[in-house]
Protein backbone atom coordinates (compact mmCIF):
# COMPACT_ATOMS: atom_id res chain seq x y z
CA UNK A 1 0.00 0.00 0.00
CA UNK A 2 1.52 3.23 -0.44
CA UNK A 3 1.27 5.32 2.82
CA UNK A 4 0.41 9.22 2.63
CA UNK A 5 1.74 11.34 5.33
CA UNK A 6 0.31 14.96 6.39
CA UNK A 7 1.57 17.39 8.05
CA UNK A 8 0.64 19.45 10.00
CA UNK A 9 -1.58 17.17 12.29
CA UNK A 10 -3.40 20.64 13.14
CA UNK A 11 -2.46 24.05 12.89
CA UNK A 12 -4.21 27.66 14.42
CA UNK A 13 -4.67 30.56 12.01
CA UNK A 14 -6.56 33.68 11.65
CA UNK A 15 -9.03 34.99 8.84
CA UNK A 16 -7.19 36.13 6.35
CA UNK A 17 -3.79 33.89 6.91
CA UNK A 18 -2.45 32.42 4.29
CA UNK A 19 -1.92 28.35 4.91
CA UNK A 20 0.04 25.59 3.75
CA UNK A 21 -0.66 21.61 4.50
CA UNK A 22 1.56 19.18 3.25
CA UNK A 23 1.25 15.73 2.31
CA UNK A 24 3.95 13.29 1.44
CA UNK A 25 3.63 9.58 -0.93
CA UNK A 26 5.64 6.88 0.52
CA UNK A 27 6.35 5.88 -3.37
CA UNK A 28 6.09 8.17 -6.43
CA UNK A 29 2.30 8.92 -7.39
CA UNK A 30 2.89 11.14 -10.52
CA UNK A 31 -0.02 13.43 -10.31
CA UNK A 32 -2.92 11.94 -8.92
CA UNK A 33 -3.44 13.39 -6.05
CA UNK A 34 -6.68 14.59 -4.60
CA UNK A 35 -7.94 17.06 -1.74
CA UNK A 36 -10.77 17.19 0.44
CA UNK A 37 -12.22 19.28 2.68
CA UNK A 38 -14.20 17.54 5.49
CA UNK A 39 -16.59 19.27 8.06
CA UNK A 40 -18.13 17.75 10.79
CA UNK A 41 -21.55 16.26 9.48
CA UNK A 42 -20.64 16.53 6.38
CA UNK A 43 -19.83 14.63 3.30
CA UNK A 44 -15.98 15.28 2.44
CA UNK A 45 -15.98 17.91 -0.19
CA UNK A 46 -13.64 17.19 -3.41
CA UNK A 47 -11.29 20.47 -3.70
CA UNK A 48 -7.90 19.78 -5.88
CA UNK A 49 -7.74 17.02 -7.99
CA UNK A 50 -4.66 15.67 -10.49
CA UNK A 51 -2.72 17.79 -7.94
CA UNK A 52 -3.07 20.93 -8.78
CA UNK A 53 -7.07 21.06 -10.91
CA UNK A 54 -9.78 23.12 -8.70
CA UNK A 55 -12.62 21.26 -8.92
CA UNK A 56 -15.81 22.93 -10.42
CA UNK A 57 -17.09 25.28 -7.71
CA UNK A 58 -14.26 25.66 -5.66
CA UNK A 59 -12.90 29.15 -4.74
CA UNK A 60 -9.74 29.98 -5.88
CA UNK A 61 -8.34 30.82 -2.86
CA UNK A 62 -7.56 26.97 -2.45
CA UNK A 63 -4.57 26.11 -4.78
CA UNK A 64 -2.38 22.67 -4.87
CA UNK A 65 0.84 21.79 -6.18
CA UNK A 66 3.68 18.88 -6.36
CA UNK A 67 4.34 15.77 -8.11
CA UNK A 68 5.52 12.51 -7.70
CA UNK A 69 5.81 12.47 -3.74
CA UNK A 70 5.74 15.55 -2.41
CA UNK A 71 2.46 17.84 -2.84
CA UNK A 72 1.26 21.29 -1.12
CA UNK A 73 -2.31 22.36 -0.80
CA UNK A 74 -2.66 26.05 0.09
CA UNK A 75 -5.51 28.79 1.21
CA UNK A 76 -4.52 31.91 0.30
CA UNK A 77 -7.04 33.79 2.58
CA UNK A 78 -8.24 32.10 4.88
CA UNK A 79 -11.88 32.36 5.00
CA UNK A 80 -14.08 31.82 8.42
CA UNK A 81 -15.56 29.20 6.16
CA UNK A 82 -12.22 27.27 5.84
CA UNK A 83 -12.07 25.70 9.04
CA UNK A 84 -11.78 21.93 8.78
CA UNK A 85 -9.95 18.91 8.72
CA UNK A 86 -8.43 18.55 5.34
CA UNK A 87 -7.60 15.41 3.98
CA UNK A 88 -5.06 14.11 0.89
CA UNK A 89 -5.72 10.67 -1.05
CA UNK A 90 -3.74 9.30 -3.48
CA UNK A 91 -5.58 7.98 -6.89
CA UNK A 92 -2.42 5.99 -8.25
CA UNK A 93 -3.34 3.04 -7.31
CA UNK A 94 -5.82 0.72 -5.32
CA UNK A 95 -5.76 0.75 -1.92
CA UNK A 96 -6.94 5.00 -2.67
CA UNK A 97 -5.04 5.88 0.60
CA UNK A 98 -5.90 9.27 2.43
CA UNK A 99 -3.33 11.17 4.61
CA UNK A 100 -4.39 11.02 8.47
CA UNK A 101 -6.12 14.72 8.03
CA UNK A 102 -4.99 18.26 9.07
CA UNK A 103 -7.18 19.98 11.09
CA UNK A 104 -7.68 23.78 10.85
CA UNK A 105 -8.59 25.48 13.68
CA UNK A 106 -9.19 29.27 14.88
CA UNK A 107 -6.68 30.73 16.74
CA UNK B 1 -27.24 16.61 -10.24
CA UNK B 2 -25.88 13.03 -9.29
CA UNK B 3 -27.39 12.24 -5.27
CA UNK B 4 -26.00 9.28 -3.53
CA UNK B 5 -27.72 8.03 -0.04
CA UNK B 6 -26.99 4.75 1.96
CA UNK B 7 -29.42 2.70 3.96
CA UNK B 8 -29.09 0.25 6.35
CA UNK B 9 -29.03 -1.10 10.15
CA UNK B 10 -27.52 1.72 12.54
CA UNK B 11 -26.89 -1.01 14.77
CA UNK B 12 -25.33 -4.71 14.51
CA UNK B 13 -23.97 -7.26 16.90
CA UNK B 14 -20.60 -8.38 16.77
CA UNK B 15 -19.83 -11.12 14.67
CA UNK B 16 -22.95 -10.22 12.80
CA UNK B 17 -22.58 -8.90 8.91
CA UNK B 18 -22.82 -5.29 8.60
CA UNK B 19 -24.89 -4.72 5.78
CA UNK B 20 -25.68 -1.42 3.46
CA UNK B 21 -26.92 0.23 0.44
CA UNK B 22 -26.11 3.06 -1.83
CA UNK B 23 -28.65 4.16 -4.28
CA UNK B 24 -28.02 6.46 -6.88
CA UNK B 25 -30.17 8.60 -7.93
CA UNK B 26 -29.88 11.66 -11.09
CA UNK B 27 -27.44 9.51 -13.41
CA UNK B 28 -26.76 6.05 -14.03
CA UNK B 29 -24.62 3.84 -12.70
CA UNK B 30 -23.59 1.67 -15.47
CA UNK B 31 -20.79 3.84 -17.05
CA UNK B 32 -17.60 2.90 -18.04
CA UNK B 33 -16.12 5.94 -16.75
CA UNK B 34 -17.03 5.55 -13.03
CA UNK B 35 -16.25 3.56 -9.92
CA UNK B 36 -18.89 3.40 -6.86
CA UNK B 37 -16.94 3.26 -3.79
CA UNK B 38 -17.69 3.09 -0.24
CA UNK B 39 -15.19 4.66 2.92
CA UNK B 40 -15.35 5.35 6.29
CA UNK B 41 -14.44 7.49 9.27
CA UNK B 42 -14.08 5.75 13.12
CA UNK B 43 -15.01 8.05 15.59
CA UNK B 44 -12.14 10.88 15.86
CA UNK B 45 -10.01 9.06 13.38
CA UNK B 46 -9.90 9.58 9.71
CA UNK B 47 -10.73 8.52 6.38
CA UNK B 48 -10.59 4.86 5.59
CA UNK B 49 -10.98 3.52 1.45
CA UNK B 50 -12.90 0.00 1.69
CA UNK B 51 -13.03 -0.33 -1.72
CA UNK B 52 -15.01 0.06 -5.16
CA UNK B 53 -16.84 -1.81 -7.79
CA UNK B 54 -17.04 -0.88 -11.16
CA UNK B 55 -20.57 -1.83 -12.89
CA UNK B 56 -19.16 -4.26 -15.39
CA UNK B 57 -18.65 -6.39 -11.96
CA UNK B 58 -14.50 -5.44 -11.08
CA UNK B 59 -13.79 -5.52 -7.80
CA UNK B 60 -11.24 -3.15 -5.72
CA UNK B 61 -10.73 -4.20 -2.08
CA UNK B 62 -8.63 -2.72 1.04
CA UNK B 63 -6.09 -5.58 1.61
CA UNK B 64 -6.84 -5.07 5.84
CA UNK B 65 -10.33 -5.69 5.32
CA UNK B 66 -10.50 -8.22 1.93
CA UNK B 67 -11.48 -11.77 3.48
CA UNK B 68 -14.17 -10.02 5.28
CA UNK B 69 -15.84 -7.90 2.55
CA UNK B 70 -17.86 -7.44 -0.08
CA UNK B 71 -18.68 -5.15 -2.61
CA UNK B 72 -21.70 -5.89 -5.41
CA UNK B 73 -24.01 -3.22 -7.82
CA UNK B 74 -27.32 -3.63 -9.21
CA UNK B 75 -27.51 -1.97 -12.39
CA UNK B 76 -31.30 -2.62 -12.47
CA UNK B 77 -32.05 -0.83 -9.52
CA UNK B 78 -29.45 1.74 -9.86
CA UNK B 79 -27.68 0.47 -6.74
CA UNK B 80 -24.38 -0.62 -5.31
CA UNK B 81 -23.82 -2.49 -1.66
CA UNK B 82 -21.63 -3.32 0.99
CA UNK B 83 -21.02 -6.37 3.41
CA UNK B 84 -18.54 -6.41 5.64
CA UNK B 85 -18.91 -9.93 8.18
CA UNK B 86 -17.65 -10.75 11.22
CA UNK B 87 -17.59 -7.04 12.47
CA UNK B 88 -16.00 -5.98 16.15
CA UNK B 89 -16.62 -2.31 17.87
CA UNK B 90 -13.24 -1.35 15.49
CA UNK B 91 -16.14 -1.47 12.39
CA UNK B 92 -18.21 1.66 14.06
CA UNK B 93 -17.57 4.54 11.37
CA UNK B 94 -19.58 6.69 9.32
CA UNK B 95 -20.05 4.91 6.34
CA UNK B 96 -20.01 6.90 3.43
CA UNK B 97 -20.83 5.74 -0.50
CA UNK B 98 -19.00 7.91 -3.33
CA UNK B 99 -18.36 7.89 -7.02
CA UNK B 100 -15.02 7.96 -8.30
CA UNK B 101 -13.31 8.62 -11.58
CA UNK B 102 -10.82 6.84 -13.30
CA UNK B 103 -7.85 7.87 -11.23
CA UNK B 104 -9.45 10.64 -10.01
CA UNK B 105 -10.89 11.92 -7.00
CA UNK B 106 -14.34 10.98 -5.28
CA UNK B 107 -16.36 13.74 -6.72
CA UNK B 108 -19.81 12.96 -5.30
CA UNK B 109 -20.56 11.37 -1.96
CA UNK B 110 -23.41 10.44 0.23
CA UNK B 111 -24.39 12.24 3.21
CA UNK B 112 -22.84 9.04 5.19
CA UNK B 113 -24.71 6.78 8.08
CA UNK B 114 -23.16 6.25 11.53
CA UNK B 115 -23.28 2.16 11.99
CA UNK B 116 -22.55 1.03 15.56
CA UNK B 117 -21.41 -2.27 16.36
CA UNK B 118 -22.69 -3.60 20.05
CA UNK B 119 -24.17 -5.81 21.48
Amino acid sequence: DIQMTQSPSSLSASVGDRVTITCRASQTISSSLNWYQHKPGKAPKVLIYFASSLQSGVPSRFSGSGSGTDFTLTISSLQPEDFATYYCQQSYSTPRTFGQGTKVEIK
Amino acid sequence: QLQLQESGPGLVKPSETLSLTCNVSGGSISSSNYYWGWIRQPPGKGLDWIGSIHYTGSTYYNPSLKSRVTISVDTSKNQFSLKLNSVTAADTAVYYCARATSGGPNDYWGQGTLVTVSS
